[in-house]
């Protein structure tokens, strides 16, 4: 059972440089997102999309892009990449709005980034 | 916007004991509470979760109490096993808003 897949696992980043982080599923979800998950901290919705073709910012959308051709495929791009952006990074997904009642949120295993 | 507050951060109990960990939120509306469990190298699943029409709901040793008056919510795990060992996030809604999470509660079972 794939659900929702993230790579790479790990990522080592110079300041400045660019990267995409790729997630896929195969539940068939409308709804997908990126978190990203400081020491110690909670999770901080990144970005997120209700369908393909369509994507909104979360809490925390500045200093990355996404985009969601498909239902399966939503990667994250990080352009210039900055200390701050240390961190680890979840793609998950699910059916319907996260707000609503019995509707799980699937995460995938996570994306370690250092940037140095 | 809606907050979540979660305590203790971090919490060790004996095998056999209870945990308890405890949220808070800041949103009147907010009408769901998912809580999700994290692994070592795991990305979080969701565990249990209750609505806001609901004061309690049980799930063999798991169980979530609601209280909207005061609004908070708490998890109880009773009979901790080691596999209960792992973070524990408690998450608050709002209709079709955006889930929020609270910071993390890792939790350590001592043999």
């Amino acid at each position: 059972n794939a659900g929702v897949t993230q790579t790479p696992k790990f990522r080592i980043l110079k300041i400045g440089q660019s990267m995409t982080l790729q997630c896929t599923q195969d539940m068939n979800h409308n709804y997908m997102y990126w978190y990203r998950q400081d020491p110690g901290m909670g999770l901080k919705l990144i970005y997120y999309s209700v369908g393909a073709g369509i994507t909104d910012k979360g809490e925390v959308p500045n200093g990355y892009n996404v985009s969601r051709s498909t239902t399966e495929d939503f990667p994250l791009r990080l352009e210039l990449a900055a200390p701050s952006q240390t961190s680890v990074y979840f793609c998950a997904s699910s059916y319907s709005s996260q707000g609503s009642f019995g509707n799980t949120i699937y995460f995938g295993e996570g994306s370690w980034l250092t940037v140095v | 916007g809606e907050n979540v507050e979660q305590h203790p951060s971090t919490l060790s109990v004996q095998e056999g004991d209870s945990a308890v960990i405890k949220c808070t939120y800041s949103d009147s509306a907010s009408n769901y509470f998912p809580w999700y469990k994290q692994e070592l190298g795991k990305g979080p699943q969701l565990i249990i979760d209750i609505r806001s029409n609901v004061g309690e709901k049980k799930d063999q040793r798991i169980a979530v109490t609601l209280n909207k008056t005061a609004k908070h919510f708490s998890l109880h795990i009773t009979e901790t096993q080691p596999e209960d060992s792992a973070v524990y996030f408690c998450a608050a809604s709002g209709g079709a808003s955006k889930i929020i999470f609270g910071s993390g509660t890792r939790l350590s079972i001592r043999p």
